[in-house]
């Protein structure tokens, strides 16, 4: 079956501009959840959507947001964007029951974002 | 608050040694521990995970894990090293809220022939 699909693979954008970045999970997997990957701080965790409500949060500015559609896709997204937003997103689907402990289980080749 | 620590950022091993990463985590209750690892230009692959029950876990690739509790640790292992596993490893632990995983710096693994 399909892996998790992240578009675009690669955005360039410039200071101040805002920015989307889509997530389609795993066909059945009703988990997504978002990472912000740069060599200074890691992997970092962003939010986690589950059948459409945000179960948890980051420790990450309100100019990072997302939103979780019927069909499990996610969106991010990014405004007001600075030199130190360039980063590898990285989304992962799993298939999550509630209640049950999220396992960040496949992991799509993420977004590089380049600000300029 | 909970945090993960691999005190390895880079190893180099011969191919055909055995290898075991380190990974130590600080968290009040069970944790949730998983290990992950991502080639250049890709996303990340889990290849175990710790979640109850026997404390030493296989995995995909030929690797295991282990549980110590009193050590605070989840190190991985792996018989003989392949060239082919060269790559970035992350260890993570998972937070009783469920739906929060929280990644240690990784440790880049290199593997001569």
């Amino acid at each position: 079956k399909a892996g998790v699909t992240q578009t675009p693979r690669y955005l360039i954008k410039t200071r101040g501009q805002q920015v989307t970045l889509s997530c389609s999970p795993i066909s059945g997997h009703r988990s997504v959840s978002w990472y912000q990957q740069t060599p200074g701080q890691g992997l970092q965790f962003l939010f986690e959507y589950f059948s459409e409500t945000q179960r948890n949060k980051g420790n990450f500015p309100g100019r990072f947001s997302g939103r979780q559609f019927s069909n499990s896709r996610s969106e991010m997204n990014v405004s007001t964007l600075e030199l130190g937003d360039s980063a590898l997103y990285l989304c992962a689907s799993s298939l999550a029951v509630e209640g049950a402990p999220n396992q960040p289980q496949h992991f799509g080749d993420g977004t590089r974002l380049s600000i300029l | 608050a909970q945090s993960v620590t691999q005190p390895d950022i880079h190893i180099t091993v011969s191919e055909g040694a055995s290898l075991e990463l380190r990974c130590n985590y600080s968290y009040g209750a069970t944790p949730y521990l998983f290990w992950y690892v991502q080639s250049p230009g890709q996303g990340l692959q889990l290849l175990l995970k710790y979640f109850s029950g026997d404390t030493l876990v296989q995995g995909i690739k030929g690797f295991e894990a282990e549980f110590k509790r009193s050590q605070s640790s989840f190190n991985l292992r792996k018989p003989s090293v392949h060239w082919s596993d060269a790559a970035e490893y992350f260890c993570a632990v998972g937070v009783a809220s469920y739906d929060k995983v929280i990644f240690g710096p990784g440790t880049s693994l290199s593997v001569i022939p």
